[in-house]
């Protein structure tokens, strides 16, 4: 059964950092491309960042590029998001979803969610 | 960035009746790779439909997907009570790739 379960979640103010993981099991991660996606409450669906399989291929939304980086160890299975320079709007439960594929952009299985609040 | 726009904003109906979503795209969609989901309050999103009209594995077949180009429909042949939720496109066709902002299919 594939899992993916959030953590690194939590209350930190604006212009902070944290670090997002997301642990995958039940199934092989090095073959599947791996993405992010925010809820802010109350608020749709955002897409904010995708990577490829073997992190050849690296994609943001504007709203997050240039304070954001994504990245994945296949050894431990896991996938990161970097948060700098937090803004209130980023403000939102994360998900991490699993890719159909090497190079598939939508996510087929996804986490529960971490909740990030920006705030002072 | 392509922005998508799904109507209606809200669809009020009852079990059994069909619901027709739509997602309009504002610049075609690469290769149709677009993907329905559903959420349902205080959960994950549920992937429904990838490519525009393939089902996901153990989606039943009252849901189905169609469209290409820019125009593209999510249809709910007979609604069930477990269907009534807020439904999002995204397309992957192009990065950013983008979700569309999501209707709600709420009991009439």
């Amino acid at each position: 059964e594939v899992q993916l379960v959030e953590s690194g979640g939590g209350l930190v103010k604006p212009g902070g950092s944290l670090r997002l993981s997301c642990a995958a099991s039940g199934f092989t991660f090095s073959h599947y491309s791996m993405n992010w996606v925010r809820q802010a409450p109350g608020k749709g669906l955002e897409w904010v960042s995708s990577i490829s399989s073997s992190s050849n291929f690296i994609y943001y939304a504007d709203s997050v590029k240039g304070r954001f980086t994504i990245s994945r160890d296949n050894a431990k299975n896991s996938l990161y998001l970097q948060m700098d320079s937090l803004r209130a709007e980023d403000t939102a439960v994360y998900y991490c979803a699993r890719g159909q594929y090497s190079g598939s952009y939508y996510g087929v299985s996804w986490g529960q969610g971490t909740l990030v609040t920006v705030s002072s | 960035e392509i922005v998508l726009t799904q109507s209606p904003g809200t669809l009020s109906l009852s079990p059994g009746e069909r619901a027709t979503l739509s997602c309009r795209a504002s610049q075609s969609v690469t290769s149709s790779y677009l993907a329905w989901f559903q959420q349902k309050p205080g959960q994950a999103p549920r992937l429904l439909i990838y490519d525009a009209s393939t089902r996901a594995t153990a989606i039943p077949d009252r849901f189905s997907g169609s469209g290409s180009g820019t125009d593209f429909t999510l249809t709910i042949s007979r609604l069930e009570p477990e269907d009534f939720a807020v439904y999002y496109c995204q397309q992957y066709g192009s990065s950013p790739f983008t979700f569309g902002p999501g209707t709600k299919v709420d009991i009439k």
